[in-house]
Formats: C-alpha cells, structure tokens, sequence
C-alpha cells in the first residue's frame, strides 16, 4: 500500500466554483503535512501546511482528519491561474516526506 | 535570495553513459534532498543529507547511483552506467531543518537513449 494516495483527478471546473481534494495517508504516526502546488514543468512549491486545528489562507483552506487518516484542500472563487497539480505530502518515520502523485486541477474560463 | 540552483537543466545521453547533476542548496540550508520524479509521479526521495551527512539512502540505487555532499554545501549525483528506465526529472531540495518546508530547484530533466 502507498503511504500517500491521491485521486489524479483532472478535476475540471468553471471560473468561481469550489472545488475539493482529498488525500490518504497509511501511517497513523504522522505528524507533518503540506499541500505543495507544481505548475506544469515546473518544480513543486509550498502552497500551505496542514495543522491539526486546519489552516486557512485566503480562499484555500487546509483540513486534517488524523480518525479517517486523510488530509483535504478547498479551493473557493477557483482562478484560472489555480491550474496546477496539487501534491500531497505527509512525513513519516524519520522525518521522512511521501509525495503524493498529485491532483491535477483545470480552471475554465 | 537565491534559490537553489540545479545544473544541468537538461541532459540526453545515450544508455550506459555516466551523467551527473549538481546542486547548490540554498545559504544556510542544512539538509538537503535529491528526489526522482517521473510524468504523471510525486517526487521520490533519493538521498537525504544533514549538512555533510547522509541520513536516508535507502532508496537510492547503490549499484549505479551514488551521491556526496562535501562541506555539507553543494551536491553532486551520479549515475554509471546510465539505464533507459533512468530518464526522469530530479530534483533537488533544500529546507533550514529536516522537517520544515523544502524549497526545490527547477530540476534536471534527463533523457536517456
């Protein structure tokens, strides 16, 4: 079983709409999470971190749900420069990051 | 500040031929990462070093990849003989401490013919 599992979407959506993403994770010891963003070609670049109490920034907002083991990233007003592949990390044992294999978001015009 | 820098940005060489990449992490960066990532993949950590250090190799193939970090600044990584299955981005990372945001530098996309 992978340590971090995503849906690869593509997760097409219009201009304004919200849109969710989920991610699981196998290791019930973990402690750290983030949501990093990679544009196409690009490399991967810290969107936010996860805490236990969730995090909010601006229209994105970071969820931890340690019961169900899966982290979640909500995205309202979408743009269309929020085009990008979502990765989920989660760090385990030795402070270890497993990247997920990413959610890939289309904003339409 | 500058961000970590990756050198080269592209490479094509032929199977069996030896390539390297180099990294400078960014100043003041103790721990550093070389991660592989294929299309469509997250990326896949490597090598993991603590300054001079390396404190996670498990999942680098030590048959035909090596790496170092002298003076625990700037990375190098090999590989020899050079397969088509090694054809991939990779990627290397630095963060201020082990568990903190890693900052990645644009990445070396490798051909192999």
């Amino acid at each position: 079983r992978k340590e971090v599992e995503q849906d690869p979407g593509p997760f097409n959506v219009p201009e304004g709409a919200t849109v969710a993403f989920n991610c699981t994770y196998s290791n019930s010891a973990s402690q750290s999470f983030f949501w990093y963003r990679q544009d196409c070609r690009k490399e991967p670049k810290l969107l936010m971190s996860v805490y236990s109490s969730g995090n909010e920034d601006g229209r994105f907002t970071a969820q931890l749900n340690r019961a169900s083991q899966y982290i979640s990233l909500l995205i309202r007003d979408s743009k269309l420069s929020d085009s990008a592949t979502y990765l989920c990390v989660v760090v385990g044992n030795f402070n270890k990051f497993y990247f997920g294999s990413g959610t890939k978001l289309n904003v339409k015009p | 500040e500058a961000g970590v820098v990756q050198s080269p940005r592209y490479k094509i060489i032929e199977k069996k031929q030896p390539v390297a990449f180099w990294c400078n992490p960014i100043s003041g960066h103790n721990t550093l990462y070389w991660y592989l990532q294929n299309l469509g993949q997250g990326p896949e950590l490597l090598i993991r070093y603590e300054n001079e250090e390396a404190v996670d190799d498990s999942q680098l193939p030590k048959d035909r990849f090596s790496a170092e970090r002298l003076k625990g600044v700037d990375s190098t990584l090999k590989i020899q003989p050079a397969e088509l299955g090694d054809s991939a981005v990779y990627l290397c990372a630095s963060s201020p401490q082990r568990d903190n945001e890693q900052f990645f530098g644009p990445g070396t996309r490798l051909t192999v013919l």
